[in-house]
């Protein structure tokens, strides 16, 4: 079984300000991990993934994640919020091998950046 | 290019009809997913379709619930009997399937209420 946690339902945090948005993973096996973003009325765009190697992985907007395998966790951050990040951030994780076809996402966390 | 595009954007239907959910995925993409989006829930796989292959069904939520995949395109979810527990925004994603890491590209989605 495959799951994914986001603790927090809400992060708030000021423009010009880093923020993180916290994710934790469960898997049997090694892990491919996403994030995607919603923003309102929209689709989920996928911002990035991490897959193999360097553990620091730079993806869209300006965003970037750290992928920790002791802590099982990667955590999404960013060094200067701006107002337009308010969304809402979805986790998911697929195992590498022998997981099937299954993406499972976290249960996700908005964020509301203000001036 | 066009996206993933869904039909309707929204759906109100009376408890007990039968509703329709259509999806068209990006050209060239041969994975195609359905999810449901629930209010603090976040995104419940239902089900997916690659190429010629059987479908993945494992999501589904009951017997109610059906989707078809023609000519390795277009795709269309159906819920029978509809009950107010189905109310939830239906997201249709793509994605090329070479391999299991490739990111998704979700539709706008569908709301469906039923009364």
């Amino acid at each position: 079984a495959q799951s994914v946690a986001q603790p927090e339902d809400q992060v708030n945090v000021a423009e010009g300000n880093p923020l993180t948005v916290k994710c934790t993973y469960s898997v049997s096996g090694n892990p491919y991990l996403f994030w995607y973003v919603q923003y309102p009325n929209r689709g989920l765009q996928f911002l990035l993934k991490y897959i193999t190697g360097d553990n620091l992985v730079k993806g869209s907007y300006g965003f970037e994640a750290e992928f920790n395998k002791s802590q099982t966790s990667f955590h999404l951050k960013k060094p200067s919020a701006l107002v337009s990040d308010s969304a809402l951030y979805f986790c998911a994780v697929r195992v590498r091998e022998g997981g099937g076809n299954k993406l499972t996402f976290g249960t996700g966390t908005q964020l509301k950046v203000e001036l | 290019g066009a996206g993933v595009s869904q039909s309707p954007s929204n759906k109100v239907t009376e408890k007990g009809k039968d509703v329709e959910l259509r999806c068209d995925p990006i050209s060239g993409h041969t994975a195609l997913y359905w999810y449901r989006q629930s209010l603090g829930q976040g995104l419940e796989f239902l089900i997916y379709f690659q190429g010629n292959s059987a479908p993945d069904k494992s999501g589904l939520p009951s017997d109610r619930f059906s989707a078809e995949r023609t000519g390795g395109s277009v795709s269309t979810l159906t819920i029978q009997r509809t009950q107010q527990e189905d109310s939830a925004v239906y997201l249709c994603a793509s994605s090329l399937a070479r391999t299991n890491y490739n990111e998704q590209f979700f539709g706008p989605g569908t709301r469906l209420t039923v009364l």
